[in-house]
């Protein structure tokens, strides 16, 4: 079974400050991890999906890692904002079914001005 | 391309009724997956299908339970006999397998989902 963990929960900065969203996975055997940004009540949008033989993925100010190998990725968001406050989701699916996806519970992310 | 719609976005029933909740996909996505997420939680799987075939259900999906996807368009999710702890938000996702030379990716595009209240 693929289990996630998102490190830290929650976390509250003020604006300007770079930030780092860690994420783990227990079962290292992946095709693909996604990056996921859910704002209160809302569904989930996709940011960045890293695959497997990827080391990292780039999308304006945020920038994800991977290393499958110790089944680990974090999420670097830089210069953060106001408008980046939401729950960031970490997801990955399993190498030997590519399909359901597996999630963290995400970290809450507030960006104060 | 108008991204993944769900309908409605808010359900609120009592207990013992029966609701069902439908997803229209991304035009050309082949793959449809449900997905349930409660407060504070990441979303769970409960089942997908790729065209019209339905290729896995989690054991969160019970006997009450039924996904179809007629025609490998859009899709229904049915609660029956509703209960207290069905309430969460129902999430709908699609995708397209794509890549080549032995990369594969499967990103999923989520729906605005539909919020379940049962009394």
């Amino acid at each position: 079974k693929q289990e996630v963990t998102q490190i830290p929960a929650a976390l509250s900065v003020p604006e300007g400050e770079n930030l780092v969203l860690n994420c783990s996975f227990t079962d290292s055997a992946i095709y693909n991890l996604q990056w996921f940004r859910q704002d209160p009540g809302k569904g989930l949008t996709s940011l960045l999906l890293i695959q497997s033989s990827q080391r990292e993925q780039t999308s304006g100010r945020l920038n994800a890692s991977l290393d499958k190998s110790s089944g680990r990725s974090t999420l670097y968001i830089a210069a953060s904002q106001p408008g980046d406050s939401a729950t960031y989701l970490c997801a990955v699916d399993r190498g030997s079914t590519l399909g359901r996806l597996y999630f963290g519970r995400g970290t809450q992310l507030t960006v104060w001005p | 391309d108008t991204g993944v719609s769900q309908d409605p976005r808010h359900k609120i029933t009592k207990r013992g009724q029966n609701v069902t909740f439908r997803c229209d996909p991304i035009s050309e996505h082949n793959r449809l997956y449900w997905y349930r997420q409660t407060l504070g939680q990441g979303p769970e799987f409960l089942t997908y299908f790729q065209n019209e075939a339905q290729l896995e259900k989690s054991r969160l999906l019970s006997d009450r339970f039924s996904a179809e996807r007629p025609k490998g368009s859009f899709s229904t999710l049915e609660i029956q006999r509703t209960e207290q702890g069905d309430s969460a938000m129902y999430l709908c996702a699609s995708s397209s397998i794509r890549g080549g030379q032995g990369i594969t990716y499967n990103e999923q595009f989520f729906g605005p989902g539909t919020r379940l209240t049962v009394l």
